[in-house]
């Protein structure tokens, strides 16, 4: 059972652009929704995570909007430039404790 | 480099070998992970030490799989009798408490 379905699978973007990637999860036990960055060859890297007491969260280009009532959360990456080209992954967990269950990932292409 | 290290980076075994990896984990952090990620999909959590005790083990692939964390620092993963099917990359990931869980370069494992 997947708990975590993550959208697009695959995302192109111009340079400038605003890529957007969104995650939905089903267990509501879920209390901490990170999103990492992964290029090929190398471990996943967070880059930016929220806790379901807060709608949204912005760290420079990167912000996550969370909707507690529809259990879906997303990632929008603004003024996208062709080094953000990777793979993104959303995850949940419940706080540290136990592990994290990842989305199957969105391999982006920032085109300049 | 104070990051996750891990041990070796590549392996590649023959069918029925048993392999183990080894994860030093940032040097305070107390909690560990261990994750598998095979091609195309995000990682997988299989087993996570607070210090010395392992305190999930039932997400182990099989009981082929075994991981243990000595003295509470760095941790081994092993798989015995290893099958064409383990082939996949073997991630770490330490964490102080609750708190982000940073990940190492992971062990890429061939098996032929």
């Amino acid at each position: 059972q997947q708990q975590v379905k993550q959208s697009p699978q695959s995302l192109i973007v111009q340079k400038g652009g605003i890529s957007i990637i969104n995650c939905a999860y089903e267990n509501t036990a879920f209390d901490y929704f990170p999103w990492y960055q992964q290029f090929p060859g190398k471990g996943p890297a967070l880059l930016i995570a929220i806790r379901p007491d807060v709608s949204e969260k912005k760290e420079g280009r990167f912000t996550i909007s969370f909707n507690k009532s529809a259990k879906q959360f997303s990632l929008h990456i603004m003024d996208s430039q062709p080094g953000d080209s990777a793979t993104y992954f959303c995850a949940a967990g419940y706080g540290g404790a136990d592990g994290l269950t990842f989305g199957k990932g969105t391999h982006l292409i920032i085109q300049p | 480099d104070t990051g996750v290290s891990q041990d070796p980076r590549h392996k590649i075994t023959k069918r029925g070998q048993n392999v183990t990896f080894r994860c030093d984990p940032i040097s305070e952090h107390n909690r560990l992970y261990w994750y598998r990620q095979t091609l195309g999909q995000g990682p997988e959590f299989l087993t996570y030490f607070q210090n010395e005790a392992q305190l999930e083990k039932s997400r182990l692939l099989s009981d082929r799989f075994s991981a243990e964390r000595p003295k509470g620092s760095f941790s081994t993963l092993e798989i015995q009798r290893t099958e064409q099917g383990d082939s996949a990359m073997y991630l770490c990931a330490s964490s102080l408490g609750d708190r982000v869980a940073f990940f190492g370069q992971g062990t890429r494992l061939t098996v032929v």
